[in-house]
């Protein structure tokens, strides 16, 4: 069965550094998300992407943060300067799109950001 | 701003079981609906999707429900398992929009005993 992938798993890197998480998403989506779960905390939206472009973000996703399709198969989010508050579990989700596309919003592992 | 609140936030039943999650939201026009499962440390999995024009879905022991007027959706789980133990997330879609984000509730964390 298609499933979205997420690596790495666990990322651990120093406050103020670059960070990029990369997912792939199922091969015949179109629509992708970024989710985040700081622990203890609810899931949170942080921004979708289509056709190339940011469909809608949350307040969260302020200017350190950027995705981007750099070819057909992953879809990356980059955090450019880390902060401690960005320590979460990360989520990727595809969706796909057209005649008989279901509307459930698939997601992959996560990977757990551990910010020193 | 849509708020989903899930009751009760922790459950411990004997094995066997017939149980009820319960999910609340305060905007009523959603697009749909989605029950996930959560086990510790890892990603999500979709367990059932409610249309807004439906009333329920079921999947194995999984039933759910919706109510979209009164803004509450339920998973009702039969004759629970050990297996089932996890922490169970609703989250609705408001939009009409292909793109829309998902709003993710509190979640409910199952335990089913032996």
């Amino acid at each position: 069965e298609p499933e979205v992938t997420q690596t790495p798993s666990h990322q651990v890197t120093q406050m103020g550094q670059e960070v990029i998480l990369r997912c792939v998403p199922i091969s015949n989506h179109l629509y992708f998300y970024w989710y985040r779960q700081i622990l203890g905390q609810k899931v949170e939206f942080l921004v979708s992407f289509y056709n190339n472009e940011i469909s809608e973000k949350s307040e969260i996703f302020d200017d350190q943060f950027s995705v981007e399709r750099p070819d057909g198969s992953n879809f990356t989010l980059k955090i450019r300067s880390t902060k401690l508050e960005d320590s979460a579990m990360y989520f990727c989700a595809s969706k796909g799109v057209g005649a008989g596309a279901s509307n459930e919003q698939f997601f992959g592992p996560g990977t757990r950001l551990t910010v020193l | 701003k849509q708020e989903v609140t899930q009751i009760p936030a922790a459950l411990s039943v004997p094995e066997g079981e017939n149980l009820v999650l319960n999910c609340s939201f305060t905007d009523s026009a959603i697009y749909n609906l989605q029950w996930f499962r959560q086990d510790p440390g890892k990603g999500l999995t979709s367990l059932l999707l409610i249309q807004s024009s439906q009333r329920e879905q079921t999947s194995g022991r999984l039933n759910a429900s919706l109510d979209k007027s009164s803004g509450r959706s339920t998973l009702y789980i039969a004759a629970s398992q050990p297996g089932d133990s996890a922490t169970y997330l609703c989250a609705v879609r408001l939009s009409t929009g292909t793109a829309s984000k998902l709003t993710f509730g509190t979640g409910t964390r199952l335990q089913v005993t032996l």
